[in-house]
């Protein structure tokens, strides 16, 4: 299985940028997507093929990177974007990294 | 507007065996791959099977392969989920998800929880 690994935890103040980065322990090309998952809720996907915005989602929002390192931003951080995010690859059968929890300074 | 409706979860005893269900609307069913995806307690994301949007194909990773079974009925627009030989590890909210085409999981349902326990 290829294993996602994201930093468990980031502080971040509002109007500031967020960047949270996963790592895959091989290639997965440009297959790598991202979620949002409040509390409470079901995940909810922001980023698909690593920077593509999926429908409806703010472009505060944005991926980039390939093969094995990928970078989720968010800019600027709203009090709506406190949530866990995590990422996920399909180049195989999928997998997702543990998340990462995104916190106000 | 894509819907996603889980039912059929509860409480169940190890060993014994659940299924679960998911309506679909909004969208054309036989379209889509479909996927479940589970959630412990407090934990993370953890991709349980998926279908072709035929339902000629599924896909299982091994903590569930066997024990196990995706299904779906496009004249229904019904996903399933037969769980058997169920182990206090499947406790979790289990997810119904849509395939987009680019491999990430586009739609979630709200989630139904399974918890397997004497």
């Amino acid at each position: 299985d290829i294993v996602l690994t994201q930093s468990p935890a980031l502080a971040v103040s509002l109007g500031q940028r967020a960047t949270i980065s996963c790592r895959a322990s091989e290639s997965v090309r440009s297959s790598m997507h991202w979620y949002q998952q409040k509390s409470g809720q079901q995940p909810k996907l922001l980023i698909y093929g690593a920077s593509n915005l999926a429908s409806g989602v703010p472009a505060r929002f944005s991926g980039s990177g390939s093969g094995t390192d990928f970078t989720f931003t968010i800019d600027p951080v709203e009090a709506d974007d406190i949530a866990t995010y995590y990422c996920q690859q399909s180049r195989n059968d999928p997998t997702f990294g543990a998340g990462t929890k995104l916190e106000l300074k | 507007e894509v819907q996603l409706v889980e039912t059929g979860g509860g409480l169940v005893q190890p060993g014994r065996s659940l299924k679960l269900s998911c309506v679909a609307s909004g969208f054309t069913f036989n379209n889509y791959w479909m996927s479940w995806t589970r959630q412990a307690p407090g934990k993370g994301l953890e991709w349980v099977a998926s279908i072709t949007n035929s339902g000629g194909s599924t896909y299982y990773p091994d903590s569930v392969k066997g024990r196990f079974t995706i299904s779906r009925d496009n004249a229904q627009n019904t996903l399933y989920l037969q769980m058997n030989s169920l182990r206090s590890e499947d406790t979790a909210t289990y997810y119904c998800t849509r395939n987009s085409g680019y491999g990430g999981f586009d739609y979630w349902g709200q989630g139904v929880m399974v918890t397997v326990s004497s």
